[in-house]
């Protein structure tokens, strides 16, 4: 089946040191995928997608397509990054049918 | 309404009775999903609307669950005969299906505790 995973379960870091939350999907082609977080006490939320090449509070991700990846990386951690994060499936791919199966996220913990 | 409101945001229940759990999806946004999510773990699909159809009911965990959906609007899962392993909170989603970089909202969930 077609989906996202993300192989760390938890992630720990200290404070300015670099991070990388590894996503891989089995799409074929160049999906859209997205990025979502979840904040203490907060809404989950979405962080970044890939057709908008953007970076949100410092934070990128690229498709790379030959290793099948969309890991989402920062170079300077910061505390406040502390949260829950997931990677999300194409919303409206051929054959997905709506069924938008998450990755089963990743908890980041920002040390100070 | 400004996001997707679920109600109520906490519901305590003893096993083996029935409980429903509300989303108000943001107007005009006609796809809405439903999650559970146990304590610790990640995102558990359950269920997709597309207006008030749902495609499949496959991520359902059991068929003491059922969800509907009324006026392309409000949306109700029901879980029935509650058992202790159904506390977790449940999350409702919505979106406009128009685009492929469309994206989810979330409400800020219904916390389930069965006793």
């Amino acid at each position: 089946a077609q989906r996202v995973t993300q192989p760390e379960k938890l992630l720990s870091v200290f404070k300015g040191a670099p991070v990388e939350l590894k996503c891989n999907y089995s799409y074929s082609g160049s999906p859209e995928l997205f990025w979502y977080v979840q904040y203490s006490r907060q809404r989950l939320q979405l962080l970044l997608r890939h057709i908008s090449r953007e970076s949100i509070k410092g934070f990128t991700a690229d498709l790379n397509k030959g290793e099948t990846s969309f890991h989402l990386k920062k170079p300077f951690a910061q505390e406040e990054d502390s949260a829950m994060y997931y990677c999300a499936p194409p919303m409206n791919y051929g054959g997905s049918q709506g069924n938008l199966i998450f990755g089963k996220g990743t908890k980041l913990s920002v040390k100070p | 309404g400004a996001g997707v409101s679920q109600s109520p945001s906490n519901k305590v229940t003893e096993k083996g009775k029935d409980v429903e759990l509300r989303c108000d999806p943001i107007s005009g946004h006609t796809a809405l999903y439903w999650y559970r999510q146990r304590l610790g773990q990640g995102l558990e699909f359950l269920i997709y609307f597309q207006g008030n159809s749902a495609p499949d009911k496959s991520g359902l965990p059991s068929d003491r669950f059922s969800a509907e959906r009324t006026g392309e609007s409000v949306s109700t899962l029901t879980i029935q005969r509650t058992q202790q392993e159904d506390s977790a909170v449940y999350l409702c989603a919505s979106s406009w299906r128009g685009s492929r970089e469309e994206k989810l909202f979330f409400g800020s969930g219904t916390q389930l505790s069965v006793l």
